[in-house]
């Protein structure tokens, strides 16, 4: 699976939108784009995936470029509870089952 | 329940005692998965499962662990005669399988070795 880079740390205000970029410039044509994101203490939770066009559902949007080289988790209104660390993952499907987590970026919202 | 259960969540073994790690899957989920987070890390993959068969346990870190899911539903991960290097977090995650290869993960289970 592709190598992902995400930077370490971002910060974002409460109420506004957080913009949390992941560049995958190795992707291959069968690689989907996965975000986790993890809250302290707490298990990994799926948001979102997508293989070249953008999605959206209730909690995010992903934008992915059109070489699909990189691409954006958009969370339109974070709040407080935003506040974890956010993987983006490249993954073949239905092959390879397991994900692998990098590093993630942790995200702080703040009041 | 609905979710993927671990137990227990907090362990503490001596250096050299043998402990085990329970997960009960969501019901109905074909794979399973088993993972191990380090403080301040993302997680590492130990071992992957498809009903009662181990597929993957290319991320076992030595021969000390063993993971097995007899009747394709609960699983058990075993570490034998723990090290302070074990000291991690341990994340069960379990999936139907179905085209989206949505994991749900516990909350895992929380092991000190001193």
């Amino acid at each position: 699976d592709a190598k992902t880079t995400q930077p370490t740390s971002m910060d974002c205000a409460e109420g506004r939108a957080a913009n949390l970029p992941c560049n995958h410039s190795t992707i291959s044509g069968n690689e989907y784009v996965y975000w986790y994101r993890q809250i302290h203490s707490q298990g990994p939770q799926y948001i979102i995936h997508g293989l070249k066009n953008n999605e959206t559902n209730e909690m995010a949007s992903l934008i992915i470029t059109e070489d699909r080289k990189s691409s954006t988790l958009i969370l339109p209104h974070a709040t407080l509870r935003d506040t974890a660390v956010y993987y983006c993952i490249v993954r073949t499907l239905p092959g390879a089952q397991k994900l692998v987590f990098g590093q993630g970026t942790r995200l702080t919202i703040n009041p | 329940g609905a979710g993927v259960s671990q137990s227990p969540r907090y362990k503490v073994a001596k250096r050299g005692q043998d402990v085990a790690l329970r997960c009960d899957p969501i019901s109905g989920h074909v794979s399973l998965f088993w993972y191990q987070q380090a403080l301040g890390q993302g997680p590492e993959f130990l071992t992957y499962f498809q009903n009662e068969a181990q597929l993957d346990k290319s991320g076992l870190p030595s021969d000390r662990f063993f993971a097995e899911r007899p009747e394709g539903s609960v699983s058990t991960l075993k570490i034998q005669r723990t090290q302070q290097e074990d000291s991690a977090v341990y994340l069960c995650a379990s999936s139907s399988g179905a085209y989206t290869g949505e994991l749900f993960f516990g909350e895992g289970s929380r092991l000190t070795v001193l």
